[in-house]
């Protein structure tokens, strides 16, 4: 039930670009994704709340393919302040319902290098 | 800073004991949730509250147990701990539980030794 990340880890040079997908086997209604730095609390980036839904904020980006079952996070032209580790999560319930069971993927460890 | 207070950060045990975490969610805000993060291990989910009533259970151990109280603070209580219960141990809020963003606390490191 646990969604599944891909990759497990990259390491980018500052300026690249970074896809990191999250696919689900059950049927996802929303998409939440946070990143972690190490030492630190989860941090909320964006929810996509319906298929075909893409988002935004600066150079960082989202999609979801609510008929796949996947979502992706794109990450551009990199900055060092990206690093940490990507998560998404997806709602234990339907559509009607909230957090329920709000259920983190494997997690996607991103680093940056000058 | 989340808004998110919980306490201890660390925390130093032995096997057998039992510990409580505390958690005080965001001004105003009503559902709180549980995590278990081991070493590079993801995010766990233990339990979510909402407005003092229990929403949703993971697999939380039955040694485990939590309580959101009126004054919408929540409590962590792990007893017989074992060496596997040390983690990182985080607490969550949201608004109103419904599909809305999480805020993290800075989280309790649970050591059992």
């Amino acid at each position: 039930q646990q969604p599944v990340q891909s990759p497990q880890a990259v390491i980018l040079r500052e300026g690249e670009d970074a896809v990191i997908n999250c696919s689900s086997s059950k049927a996802l209604y929303s998409v939440h994704w946070y990143r972690q730095k190490h030492g630190e609390a989860p941090v909320f980036l964006m929810i996509l709340l319906k298929g075909g839904e893409q988002k935004g904020h600066e150079k960082i980006s989202a999609s979801f393919n609510e008929k796949k079952q996947q979502s992706s996070l794109y990450l551009t032209a990199s900055q060092l302040s990206y690093s940490g580790t990507y998560f998404c999560g997806t709602p234990g319930g339907g559509s009607n319902f909230g957090n329920e069971k709000l259920t983190f993927g494997t997690g996607t460890r991103l680093t940056i290098i000058p | 800073d989340s808004g998110v207070t919980q306490t201890p950060k660390h925390l130093i045990t032995a096997t057998g004991q039992r510990v409580t975490l505390r958690c005080s969610p965001r001004s105003g805000d009503l559902s709180v949730y549980w995590y278990q993060q081991s070493l590079d291990q993801g995010l766990q989910f233990l339990i979510q509250y909402y407005n003092g009533e229990e929403r949703a259970k993971g697999n939380i151990l039955e040694r485990f147990s939590a309580q959101q109280f009126p004054d919408l603070h929540s409590e962590l209580n792990l007893s017989s701990l074992e060496l596997g219960d040390s983690a990182l141990y985080f607490c969550a809020s949201s608004v109103r539980g419904g599909n809305e963003k999480l805020f993290f606390g800075s989280g309790t490191q649970l050591s059992v030794l």
